[in-house]
């Protein structure tokens, strides 16, 4: 089974702040990665797909990037509903979710 | 638009069979290339998928809970069954069921539906 591993656990910056969230595979997933944003009683809602592609109605600020093991999502100025939790997922063999990485404001 | 809404017994007893509906518009499950799966959180805790049934009616489980899943489909009701035997208390938690073109990422969820395992 592919681990992914979210770094950091938590992420304390200040609205209009870049942030830059890593997930990182236990084997290659090439660009089947995937990245969810969930807020607190909500279900999770797909940000991008394939690594790099922006779901439908995603705004322009969220973009990832990487392949294989080593993948980022990036929110280059924060909004004030973008604090949450994160979460990546892979679908190489089974699909798998990383531990979560929260956004939290400083 | 698609929508998926879960439905089922908010509480059962360790060892009871958890059985839950996802009901879904706006997709068909006989439509090459579309999945339905399920995920579930425990509170305060990281999403784990479970399993996942294809349009061609293939089925995917979890390995580490396979033994104790069913996964199911009624095309004509627009439904899938996730069926979960031998409940226990670290069960509990909120069970989604989500939308999948091509079975890499989910891309609609339902809202969810919180399951506590308790006597």
């Amino acid at each position: 089974e592919i681990v992914l591993t979210q770094s950091p656990a938590t992420l304390s910056l200040s609205p209009g702040g870049r942030a830059t969230l890593s997930c990182r595979a236990s084997q290659s997933v090439s660009t089947y990665l995937a990245w969810y944003q969930q807020k607190p009683g909500q279900a999770p809602r797909l940000l991008i797909y394939g690594a790099s592609n922006r779901a439908t109605g995603i705004p322009a600020r969220f973009s990832g990037s990487g392949s294989g093991t080593d993948f980022t999502l990036t929110i280059s100025s924060l909004e004030p509903e973008d604090f949450a939790v994160y979460y990546c997922q892979q679908r190489s063999d089974w699909w798998t979710f990383g531990q979560g990485t929260k956004v939290e404001i400083k | 638009q698609i929508a998926l809404k879960e439905s089922g017994p908010t509480l059962v007893k360790p060892t009871q069979t958890l059985t839950l509906t996802c009901t879904f518009s706006g997709l068909s499950l006989s439509t090459s290339g579309v999945a339905v799966g399920w995920i579930r959180q425990p509170p305060g805790k990281a999403l784990e998928w479970l399993a996942l049934i294809y349009w061609d009616d293939d089925k995917r489980y979890s390995p580490s809970l396979k033994s104790r899943l069913t996964i199911t489909r009624d095309t004509s009701k627009n439904q899938v069954v996730l069926i979960m035997t031998n409940m226990d208390p670290v069960d509990t938690g909120t069970y989604y069921c989500a939308h999948s073109v091509g079975a890499t990422h989910f891309d609609n969820w339902g809202q969810g539906t919180l399951v506590t395992v308790s006597s």
